[in-house]
């Protein structure tokens, strides 16, 4: 079956590095996004990994797939209280009419 | 460029009634998701709209029900309200053509109530 597990909470200072992670079951899963939603909006893309990529990086975003123990995590470098908000993994498969399944959200708290 | 645009952005019903819920897809987007978000959880898939038929239904009752439009703007409806409908509702669009890996554009939400 598909399911998505997360931390609840993650507080950290600003400036410090924050790691989120994220577990998956569905080991056919082509793509593994995060998503960003601050309150009382909607989602926003972070980045996203194809299923055959270990790391993707993307200015303060480091993204890492381990597909043998389906593991992603999200690293945030110098945090900011900007960005504090919820953050949502998510997965797909690469085929028409294909649904996010997503995680119950990290809540990040950035601390100054 | 608009993003997704939701329509309203805020609604309150009674249980029983019917609601109605609009979405535009981002420009150029031809695909439209919808997907239920309660407080405190991840949003769940609803259905999904493309060529103005439901292409894929997640596991919701069929007392919810949408449309598609040719201009690809969307509509979600919900019949016989519970107070457990209760949650921000998320239009998502993207374009098949481009894949999944394009990802999918939200807009900001429904927030529904029922009381």
């Amino acid at each position: 079956g598909e399911d998505v597990e997360q931390s609840l909470f993650l507080s950290v200072r600003e400036g410090d590095s924050s790691v989120i992670n994220c577990t998956y079951t569905d080991s056919s899963s082509t793509y593994l996004y995060w998503y960003k939603q601050e309150p009382g909006a909607g989602l926003q893309l972070l980045t996203y990994i194809f299923s055959n990529m270990d790391m993707k990086q993307d200015q303060r975003l480091t993204v890492l797939l381990n597909k043998k123990d389906k593991h992603l995590s999200l690293r945030i470098a110098d945090t900011q209280t900007g960005d504090s908000a919820i953050y949502f993994c998510a997965e797909s498969f690469n085929q028409a009419g294909t649904a996010l399944i997503f995680g119950k959200g990290t809540t990040l708290s950035v601390s100054s | 460029d608009a993003g997704v645009t939701q329509s309203p952005t805020h609604l309150i019903k009674t249980r029983g009634q019917q609601v109605t819920l609009r979405c535009s897809p981002k420009s150029g987007h031809d695909t439209v998701s919808w997907y239920q978000q309660a407080l405190g959880q991840g949003p769940q898939f609803i259905f999904q709209y493309y060529e103005e038929e439901e292409r894929q239904r997640g596991n919701f009752p069929d007392r919810f029900s949408g449309h598609q439009f040719p201009n690809y703007s969307s509509e979600l409806n919900v019949n016989a309200l519970l107070l457990g409908d209760s949650a921000l509702y998320l239009c998502a669009s993207s374009q098949t053509s481009a894949g999944t890996g394009s990802g999918y554009t939200f807009g900001s939400g429904t927030r529904l109530t029922v009381v």
